[in-house]
């Protein structure tokens, strides 16, 4: 059974500084990883995506994330926030034999001026 | 590219009615479509798979009967909430897996569905 843990339910923090959005999951398979984000009332879209090879990964917005095999992380970052990029943030974990995707509980980004 | 409809964006009804939402993939064919239902402040919880011309896979605890999913091309499946009551209230939202050309392992998402039965 595959699971994803996001550690943090709520971040908040000051526009223009770094912010990191932890994930870990659990597998016993190879899997994809993914960063989705959720605007308030609308579905929800692709940040970036871990299939194989380097394990940084850049994705749209200035958001970047690590996928670390040993510490089984994916964590998202971003070295400059801003006010727009407050909303829920969701790590997923998805087989590569089904493509169904699990999704961790969200994190709040609360970006303040 | 990679855009996906759903429809329609909110529904009221009352309780013991039944209602259809669609999802379209408008720019690609899906072979694979999935049914999530999201509560407030919550993650999605995958209700079902859908592929196109065959029965849909229902995730363990979710009521088959109650939740028709239809899939008749490529381009459109159906969810119908039957004989819904105000506990089915929830935010659903569906994805589609292209067949090709896209990023064959990236689910695209569509803009979801309020429900709310009274």
């Amino acid at each position: 059974a595959q699971s994803v843990t996001q550690l943090d339910s709520q971040v908040p923090v000051f526009e223009e500084a770094p912010v990191e959005l932890r994930c870990n999951y659990s597998s016993s398979v190879s899997v994809y990883l993914f960063w989705y984000v959720q605007y308030p009332n609308q579905g929800l879209q692709l940040l970036l995506k871990y299939l194989s090879g380097s394990t940084l990964v850049k994705g749209i917005n200035g958001f970047e994330a690590e996928f670390n095999k040993s510490q089984t992380s994916f964590h998202l970052r971003k070295p400059s926030v801003h006010i727009s990029d407050t909303a829920e943030y969701f790590c997923a974990v998805a087989s590569s034999n089904t493509g169904k995707l699990i999704f961790g509980q969200g994190t709040t980004l609360q970006v303040k001026p | 590219g990679a855009v996906v409809s759903q429809h329609p964006s909110w529904v009221i009804c009352k309780s013991g009615t039944s209602v259809k939402i669609e999802c379209r993939s408008l720019d690609f064919q899906a072979t694979t479509m999935f049914w999530y239902r999201q509560f407030p402040k919550q993650s999605l919880m995958l209700m079902a798979t859908s592929n196109e011309g065959s029965k849909a896979t229902y995730e363990q605890g979710v009521e088959k009967d109650k939740f028709l999913i239809n899939h008749a091309s490529l381009t459109l499946s159906t969810l119908t909430v039957t004989s819904a009551h105000p506990e089915d209230s929830s935010f659903y939202i569906c994805s589609a897996h292209p067949s090709y050309g896209l990023s064959t392992d990236t689910q695209y998402f569509g803009p979801g569905t309020r429900l709310t039965v009274l």
